[in-house]
């Protein structure tokens, strides 16, 4: 069973970049049906998706986000990471990172329990 | 961006009731639309996709129909379990996009 887990510091100051890890389990990260993505939730924006990555290293990006965004995979780790630089207080939020299924109208069918990240001085 | 556009916001039902919810983007999407419940302090959690394909393991009495700009969540008889939040997306094109949610309250 394909599970996800998100990992990384949870309080940063304005101007730091934000660095989290997705690990993924019970299945692997080159899957040809699957895109790897990262979407956000706070309270003033609500569901914000900022991107995807495909195992062969092919990235999409939201461009509200695409100049501070980066995301990458590491097939070898079975894992997949976000980094956003110059982080401000309006980059506080609940982040997941989730797995698309190609075909099935590209849904998010599995998604990682979530981790809270803070920008604060 | 394509706009995804809940209504209501909220709503209140009793155990029992039938529960309807519309989606409506800004532009036709064909049936490129996945619904999604989320409980609080928990992640969200696929319904259906493809407008009205139910996944693997989510009871019967969720359904969704539409296409184009026009799109409907329907639970036929809402259960205890089902006082949640509820979100449509469309994955007509990038950026892939939510619409603002619809909170189910206990009546």
């Amino acid at each position: 069973q394909l599970q996800l887990k998100e990992s990384g510091p949870g309080l940063l100051k304005p101007s730091e970049t934000l660095s989290l890890t997705c690990s993924v389990s019970g299945g692997s990260i080159t899957s040809s049906s699957s895109y790897w993505d990262w979407i956000r939730q706070s309270p003033g924006k609500g569901l914000e998706w900022i991107g995807s990555i495909y195992y062969t290293g092919k990235t999409y990006y939201n461009s509200s986000l695409k100049s501070r965004v980066t995301i990458s995979i590491d097939t070898s780790k079975n894992h997949f990471s976000l980094n956003v630089n110059s982080v401000t207080a309006a980059d506080t939020a609940l982040y997941f990172c989730t797995r698309r299924a190609r075909g099935n109208s590209d849904s998010f069918d599995i998604w990682g329990q979530g981790t809270m990240v803070t920008v604060s001085s | 961006d394509i706009q995804m556009t809940q209504s209501p916001f909220s709503l209140s039902a009793f155990v029992g009731d039938r529960v309807t919810i519309t989606c409506r983007p800004s532009r036709t999407i064909s049936s490129y639309v996945n619904w999604y419940q989320q409980k609080p302090g928990k992640a969200p959690k696929l319904l259906i996709y493809g407008a009205s394909s139910l996944q693997s393991g989510v009871p019967s009495r969720f359904s969704g129909s539409g296409s184009g700009t026009d799109f409907t969540l329907t639970i036929s008889s809402l259960q205890p379990e089902d006082f949640a939040t509820y979100y449509c997306q469309q994955s007509h094109g990038a950026p892939l996009t939510f619409g603002q949610g619809t909170k189910v309250e206990i009546k």
